[in-house]
């Protein structure tokens, strides 16, 4: 079965600050798909990666794509706090079904 | 346009009852998929369909669970004999193209919240 792990599972940053989300699959897929989840909504697609070498920025944040690795970034420029939410990356194995990490819970400190 | 719908948004139940949920997806959208979501976890797959019938039913946790798309666009989620560890948040996504196609982008409803006591 298909692993997916993020890191980290909470952080808490400052406005103003940059970070990183990291996301590792344990299998080759070249479709990476990024969340957004706020507390009791549904899933908010933010970004599509299909091939190697993707990278797809909206706003603050940036999320990038490198198969060879089984790993992809959300990286977050200058945080605000309407950033604060729950991050999931997701994994299509061209199969029949998405993948999802366990998701990171970001909070962004004024 | 019309997003992904789902009914109820809340449902509360006792151990051992019969609870059925309801999908409404994009219009057009040929793909339909079922996930549970617990607490702090990510969603976890149940099923798929293509059409009106089941493509893949693996996720399905055992044969309690069962789900049915009849006219290959609104789905119901059907659980028999509901148990506590049911209780959970069911996702409902849909998708323009066929599983395996490179547009295979996954729009989710906002959930069920089911709660059995």
């Amino acid at each position: 079965e298909l692993k997916v792990e993020q890191n980290p599972l909470f952080l808490s940053m400052q406005e103003g600050k940059n970070y990183t989300i990291y996301c590792n699959y344990s299998t080759t897929s070249d479709r990476l798909y990024w969340y957004r989840q706020d507390p009791g909504k549904s899933l908010e697609s933010l970004f599509v990666l299909l091939s190697n070498g993707a990278v797809k920025q909206e706003g603050r944040l940036m999320a990038s794509l490198d198969t060879k690795a089984r790993l992809s970034t959300l990286h977050i420029t200058a945080a605000v706090h309407d950033l604060s939410a729950t991050y999931f990356c997701a994994v299509d194995d061209t199969g029949n079904q998405f993948y999802f990490g366990t998701g990171t819970s970001l909070t962004v400190i004024p | 346009g019309a997003g992904v719908s789902q009914t109820p948004s809340n449902k509360v139940t006792e151990k051992g009852k019969y609870v059925e949920l309801r999908c409404d997806p994009i219009s057009g959208h040929t793909a339909l998929y079922w996930y549970r979501q617990s607490l702090g976890q990510g969603p976890e797959f149940l099923i798929y369909f293509q059409g009106t019938g089941a493509a893949d039913d693996s996720g399905l946790p055992n044969d309690r669970f069962f789900a049915v798309r009849p006219e290959g666009s609104v789905s119901t989620l059907k659980i028999q004999r509901t148990e506590r560890g049911d209780s959970a948040v069911y996702l409902c996504a849909s998708s323009l193209a066929a599983s395996g196609h490179v547009l295979n982008e996954q729009f989710f409803g906002p959930g069920t919240r089911l709660t059995v006591l």
